[in-house]
């Protein structure tokens, strides 16, 4: 079964700071993808960043990256020097190779960015 | 990225009609693409995967003679909520695959469906 936790209900960051978005995940298959998807308030999901699990470095897309770690199961979204527009719902998504198309979603962040 | 198209953004309807949702890959071919239902401040629900040229895979607990879901071609798949009731009301968004060389396995999403049943 494909599992994936984001505990963090809520989180607040100062402008022009970083922030981490926790994801934990639990799969048994020996190759997957992690995505993280961004949605504001208007409510279109944005596709942020893919990191495989094969994948030797952490993957980056501009003030995006992902920690990941997979002895541990976690794959953090940090945003760095964050700015107002990253006032959003975060979602944390899984799609592994024996599921088929199927993604599975975390209960997702809401990040407010504080002037 | 990719561009996901869904029409229309919104919608308002009495008890008991039917509405239909469509859901466009505007810039590439995709043979599968997804329907979820996503409630306030909840998490993508996962309804049904659609199949060009063949029947929609629904998930547990999802009544297919309910949603109905066409997918005709390899750009267009709709989904039409029949007999619609006020616990229907919700946001409807859809995703395609995008195989073309982008990045690996990643699900393009429609800017979704707002409905209300009244």
């Amino acid at each position: 079964a494909q599992k994936i936790t984001q505990t963090q209900p809520g989180m607040f960051v100062q402008e022009k700071e970083a922030v981490t978005l926790d994801c934990t995940y639990d799969t048994s298959d020996p190759s997957y993808g992690l995505f993280w998807y961004k949605q504001p308030s208007s409510g279109e999901m944005i596709f942020l960043i893919y990191q495989g699990s094969y994948d030797q470095q952490n993957a980056t897309e501009g003030r995006y990256s992902l920690n990941f770690q997979k002895a541990r199961k976690s794959a953090n979204l940090v945003i760095s020097a964050s700015q107002l527009g990253d006032s959003a719902m975060y979602f944390c998504a899984m799609r592994g190779a024996n599921t088929g198309n199927q993604f599975y979603f975390g209960t997702g962040t809401s990040l407010t960015v504080i002037p | 990225g990719a561009v996901v198209s869904q029409h229309p953004s919104w919608v308002i309807c009495k008890s008991g009609t039917s509405v239909k949702i469509e859901c466009r890959s505007l810039d590439f071919q995709a043979t599968t693409m997804f329907w979820y239902r996503q409630f306030p401040k909840q998490s993508l629900m996962l309804m049904a995967t659609s199949n060009e040229g063949s029947k929609a895979t629904y998930e547990q607990g999802v009544e297919k003679d309910k949603f109905l879901i066409n997918h005709a071609s390899l750009t267009l798949s709709t989904l039409t909520v029949t007999s619609a009731h006020p616990e229907d009301s919700s946001f409807y968004i859809c995703s395609a695959r995008d195989l073309s060389g982008g990045v690996k396995d990643t699900q393009y999403f429609g800017p979704g469906t707002r409905l209300t049943v009244l």
